[in-house]
């Protein structure tokens, strides 16, 4: 089975400063999933990364993967409040499975 | 597009009790999942559905967690009875294929 660590569990950080959040998996999986969840509201797809090297942007989000060592890393670039939420990474198996981080609770304060 | 609905939101319910969870997932998709979050921890795997056959229900915890899936469309999830433990949230999502996961809101479990 799929381990998934993710770290940190919870960030506060100021508005206009730069994070990153790191995802480490057990063993191969063939995609990597990054999810937003809003306090009572279900989570929301940001990222799919399917291979080694492969970068993805969203405004101030950044996603990475880097299969060799099996870490993806969501980089958020001068934070702003909107971007408070709760963060997953996922990692899919070739048997069709999803296997999830504690996720990352991220709080921006002005 | 609907997308993934789930009901109750919330439910509280003493220990000793039935609680049946449901699932609608968005038309067409042939693949059904339930989690359970408990607070703080990881979203963890309960089971697996492929329309309407369990294609992997490992992290079913025990014998008193049944999932059901009529006809390939929506699915409920039965605790019966309910345990301490049992509390938490539990999401449902639906994928076609080989695509990402779209979520439910979730129920909130609570056992007393």
């Amino acid at each position: 089975e799929l381990k998934v660590e993710q770290n940190p569990l919870f960030l506060s950080m100021q508005e206009g400063k730069n994070y990153t959040i790191y995802c480490n998996y057990s063993t191969t999986s063939d995609r990597l999933y990054w999810y937003r969840q809003d306090p009572g509201k279900s989570l929301e797809s940001l990222f799919v990364l399917l291979s080694n090297g492969a970068v993805k942007q969203e405004g101030r989000l950044m996603a990475s993967l880097d299969t060799k060592a099996r870490l993806s890393t969501l980089h958020i670039t001068a934070a702003v409040h909107d971007l408070s939420a709760t963060y997953f990474c996922a990692a899919h198996n070739t048997g069709n499975q999803f296997y999830f981080g504690t996720g990352t609770s991220l709080t921006v304060i002005p | 597009e609907a997308g993934v609905t789930q009901f109750p939101s919330h439910s509280v319910i003493e220990k000793g009790q039935t609680v049946t969870l449901r699932c609608d997932p968005i038309s067409g998709h042939d693949n059904l999942y339930w989690y359970r979050r408990v607070m703080g921890k990881e979203i963890k795997f309960l089971l697996h559905f492929v329309k309407e056959s369990k294609q992997d229900e490992s992290g079913m915890p025990n014998n008193r967690f049944l999932a059901e899936r009529t006809g390939g469309t929506y699915s409920t999830l039965k605790v019966q009875p309910a345990e301490l433990e049992d509390s938490g949230v539990y999401f449902c999502a639906s994928s076609r294929d080989w695509g990402p996961l779209h979520f439910g809101n979730g129920t909130r479990l609570t056992v007393t």
